[in-house]
């Protein structure tokens, strides 16, 4: 059965500290691949994106992701991370069927960044 | 218009009531999910719509009914639920097709069952 696993459950960061968040797929076909992101009290909304072509992307926030399908990962990074990046963070991958689709999400990895 | 919207809020409700959630969205969606979340958990897709057809029930249990009376509405009918089924209740709205994946959530509808 298709999979998505992330890797930490719970991440600590001082502010300025970079992040990296693993995630890892098991499916062998072709894949396309999210990052989702739940700040405190809001929406779950999209964060980045990948479909093909450049296998880093870049999202809103400063964030990016680099898609290595040798390793079936998509890990979610950012260079200098803030006190609003506090959140939970989930990887997911689409499914496609010919009467619909749907998501598939990560355990997620609850952020927290210290001032 | 980027919003999905959720109505109510909020929502108390015993064992025997029969309630409804209901989710709008004016993004010319065609697709129209429900998930069910729990605290620090990843939703869990309930159901899926895919111009106003029922595509994927996720095996939920008949307590649960979904409704799509057009493209931009999506209800959740509730009835007999049991104290477990309390979560927040997600709606969601994508494109169908590649488009899934891209998906705009709704503030959802926070759901206990006393």
């Amino acid at each position: 059965a298709q999979s998505v696993s992330q890797h930490n459950h719970h991440v600590i960061l001082s502010e300025a500290a970079s992040l990296e968040l693993g995630c890892n797929y098991s499916y062998g076909g072709t894949v396309n691949l999210f990052w989702y992101v739940q700040y405190p009290g809001q929406h779950l909304q999209l964060l980045l994106k990948y479909f093909s072509g450049d296998p880093l992307v870049k999202g809103i926030k400063g964030f990016e992701a680099e898609f290595i399908k040798s390793k079936f990962s998509f890990n979610l990074r950012k260079p200098s991370v803030q006190w609003s990046d506090t959140a939970e963070y989930f990887c997911a991958v689409s499914r496609i069927y010919n009467q619909g689709g749907k998501l598939i999400f990560g355990q997620g990895t609850e952020l927290s960044v210290k001032p | 218009d980027t919003e999905v919207t959720q109505t109510p809020k909020h929502l108390v409700m015993g064992m025997t009531n029969k309630k409804s959630l209901k989710c709008e969205q004016h993004m010319g969606h065609r697709a129209m999910y429900w998930y069910k979340q729990k605290a620090k958990k990843p939703p869990e897709l309930m159901f899926v719509y895919s111009y106003e057809k029922l595509s994927i029930n996720e095996s939920v249990p008949s307590r649960f009914s979904p409704e799509c009376p057009n493209s931009s509405l999506l209800n959740l009918h509730l009835h007999a639920l049991q104290p477990e089924d309390s979560a927040l209740y997600l709606c969601a709205s994508s494109q169908p097709g590649q488009g899934v994946g891209e998906q705009y959530f709704g503030p959802g509808t926070r759901l206990t069952v006393t």
